[in-house]
């Protein structure tokens, strides 16, 4: 079945550090991938998406890339800020059944 | 107005009691989703719908039933509330396809 693995975190860095939160992927069919992010309190929010191979969505500083050969959407951002701090869910969705697949989330922490 | 509201925000219920968490959207979207969100589990789908007279099972739907009364309003219930039902529950939307999924603030749910 479909299904999608993310790093583990928390992961804890200093602002101005380089964020890499990997995140693979299990899927038949041609799925579109995302990344959310949900702030302290709040729902999940779109941060980016990519909906085929080498596509590479951006948003805030933030980018991540299809790789269909390597099955990942891996989230990348130069220089983190404190108010980056949230969790972040890579997820997918296969067109043929429509169902969202989440990962089990990933906390990060920026420490000033 | 948030686009996707989720009623109450908050709940504690009791052991054995029914309890209904109420969805409503207005983005005109026809898909409309249940999950559940633990730690270190991430987000589960319990049920999904595409349109009102299509209601699918997803990976956690034992315990809950749920009801599309409506385009724009979908309700889950807990026909027999236990504890390890506490936990915190969105609603989403989205249309077909590859596009996003809107999510709702969350309704907090605790049964003791």
């Amino acid at each position: 079945g479909n299904s999608v693995t993310q790093m583990e975190g928390p992961v804890t860095l200093s602002e101005e550090a380089f964020l890499t939160i990997n995140c693979t992927y299990t899927a038949t069919g041609y799925p579109s991938l995302f990344w959310y992010v949900q702030y302290p309190g709040e729902g999940l929010q779109l941060l980016l998406k990519a909906t085929k191979a080498d596509d590479k969505g951006s948003n805030k500083g933030f980018e991540a890339t299809y790789r269909k050969e390597t099955t990942s959407f891996h989230l990348e951002k130069g220089s983190v800020q404190v108010s980056d701090s949230a969790v972040y869910f890579c997820a997918l969705r296969v067109n043929r059944d429509d169902k969202i697949i989440f990962g089990k989330g990933t906390r990060l922490h920026i420490l000033p | 107005d948030a686009d996707v509201t989720q009623t109450p925000r908050n709940r504690i219920t009791k052991t054995g009691k029914r309890i209904m968490l109420e969805c409503s959207q207005t983005k005109g979207h026809d898909r409309m989703y249940w999950y559940r969100q633990d730690p270190g589990l991430g987000l589960r789908l319990i049920y999904y719908s595409f349109d009102v007279k299509d209601i699918n099972k997803g990976e956690i739907s034992d315990g809950y039933s749920v009801s599309r009364q409506a385009q724009a309003k979908f309700s889950l219930s807990l026909e027999s509330a236990i504890p390890n039902q506490t936990a915190l529950y969105f609603c989403a939307t989205s249309h077909g396809g590859s596009t996003e999924a809107f999510f709702g603030q969350g309704t907090r749910l605790t049964v003791v």
